[in-house]
């Protein structure tokens, strides 16, 4: 079954870019289908959707966040990254990548079955 | 502030049977599906529900969803001590084009 593992510094300094790379195994990014995606935890808060990339590279971002996101695909490494820049406090989180399903019919549909375990970001000098 | 909102605790006992609601706008709930996440303490987030009433394989029958207009639940039957858990909802939001999720209930099994 697939797993996904988030891995990346724990440690980033404010106005700094932050950089998580999650590697896929037991299912193939190139295979398709599947839309690969970030999601963000503030401690003791709710879940934010971060955005998605597609295999062939498509992206969609939180328009909230979408000024300072990059989401990026290595599909030979089975690997897709995220990078955010400018960080500050504010970005202190539990990171989590997780594959999601989508489609249009009947009705658009897009939910995350398969998540990480979560990585711990935090913004500090 | 969560675009969805849910009570921000919900409790029962052993064997009973609960409801979380989730409260949305025709933006999101009321024109999209309804998922529900698990997240048990020190987890990451399980889908627990997908286009507002199905369970993913695994997933107890003791879980359920509905939807109606603009509002969802998720309702837990006989109650056990390990569905102690954060419980989210999640959707589509058509304004805002992106996922939006509620704020999370913390359920307890007294």
């Amino acid at each position: 079954q697939v797993q996904l593992q988030e891995s990346g510094p724990g440690l980033v300094k404010p106005s700094q870019t932050l950089s998580l790379t999650c590697t896929v195994s037991g299912g193939s990014i190139s295979s398709g289908g599947y839309y690969w995606s970030w999601i963000r935890q503030h401690p003791g808060k709710g879940l934010e959707w971060i955005g998605y990339i597609y295999y062939s590279g498509t992206t969609y971002y939180n328009p909230s966040l979408k000024s300072r996101i990059t989401i990026s695909v290595d599909t030979s490494k089975n690997q897709f990254s995220l990078k955010l820049s400018s960080v500050t406090a504010a970005d202190t989180a539990v990171y989590y990548c997780a594959r999601a399903v989508s489609g249009s019919y009947p009705l658009y549909y897009y939910y995350m079955d398969v998540w990480g375990k979560g990585t711990t970001v935090t913004v500090s000098s | 502030q969560s675009v969805l909102t849910q009570p921000p605790s919900a409790s029962g006992t052993p064997g009973q049977r609960v409801t979380i609601s989730c409260s949305g706008s025709s933006s999101n709930i009321g024109s999209n599906y309804v998922y529900w996440y698990q997240q048990l303490p020190g987890t990451a987030p399980k889908l627990l529900i997908y286009r507002n009433n199905q369970r993913p394989s695994g997933v107890p029958d003791r879980f359920s969803g509905s939807k109606s207009g603009t509002s969802a639940s998720l309702a837990i039957s006989g109650l056990r001590s390990e569905d102690e858990a954060d419980y989210y909802c999640a959707t589509w939001d058509d304004s805002l084009r992106g996922v939006v999720f509620g704020g999370g209930t913390k359920l307890t099994v007294l």
